[in-house]
């Protein structure tokens, strides 16, 4: 049971370059998240899905886009990196309100 | 929408003291509260949640948190910290509506001296 898992752990992508981030869990959770932390900002809501095929913006989605390919994995696409994108960026799950669920993370530079 | 503060950005102890880390929430109907505890280098993981009932609310590593309504506060207090809870601290809320979506607030930096 690995829980929640995201690739690549580390990327460095010149301004402009487009990425996908990975997540996939295996705990059959419904819903899905991406959050951005940044030193001082906390973590930040990017997109989410509340269930397979469904997906919805949160606080800071211009940028980004997602897709819920299927109930266990959620993408995060950067089509043109900028570098106020550089942050890391977290994964998570749940399946009910108690708790949700952290990948460990993908540490994305944009220079 | 549900937001909540924390109030301090670093809080630096000796070990074996006892620390608080403070959180404030606005105030609604019904509030869920959680802490989650970030290590070095490491994803998030949960401390300690209050949905309903008993206001004191034990999670792990011997933390605990009280749901204060009238101060509308959750603050994080550990009796006795050891070096291995050096780590940043998060309070969030649930943000609303059924998508179980959480709003963190800024974290507190506990750092813990021999």
């Amino acid at each position: 049971n690995a829980g929640v898992t995201q690739t690549p752990k580390f990327q460095v992508l010149k301004t402009g370059q487009s990425m996908t981030l990975q997540c996939a869990q295996d705990m059959n959770h419904n819903s899905m998240y991406w959050y951005r932390q940044d030193p001082g900002m906390g973590l930040r809501l990017i997109y989410y899905s509340a269930s397979e095929g469904t997906t919805d913006k949160g606080e800071v989605p211009n940028g980004y886009n997602v897709s819920r390919l299927n109930k266990r994995e959620f993408s995060l696409r950067l089509e043109s990196a900028a570098p106020s994108q550089t942050s890391v960026y977290f994964c998570a799950s749940s399946g009910t309100a108690d708790e949700q669920y952290f990948g460990p993370g993908t540490r994305l530079t944009v220079t | 929408a549900q937001s909540v503060t924390q109030l301090d950005s670093q809080v630096p102890v000796f070990e074996e003291a006892p620390v608080e880390l403070r959180c404030n929430y606005s105030s609604s109907v019904s509030v869920y509260l959680f802490w989650y505890v970030q290590y070095p280098n490491q994803g998030l993981q949960l401390l300690l949640k209050y949905l309903s009932g008993s206001t004191l609310v034990k999670g792990i590593n011997g933390f605990e948190a009280e749901f204060n309504k009238s101060q509308t506060s959750f603050h994080l207090r550990k009796p006795s910290v050891h070096i291995s809870d050096t780590a940043e601290y998060f309070c969030a809320t649930l943000s609303g509506g059924s998508n179980y979506k959480l709003t963190f607030g800024k974290g507190t930096l506990l750092t813990v001296n021999p």
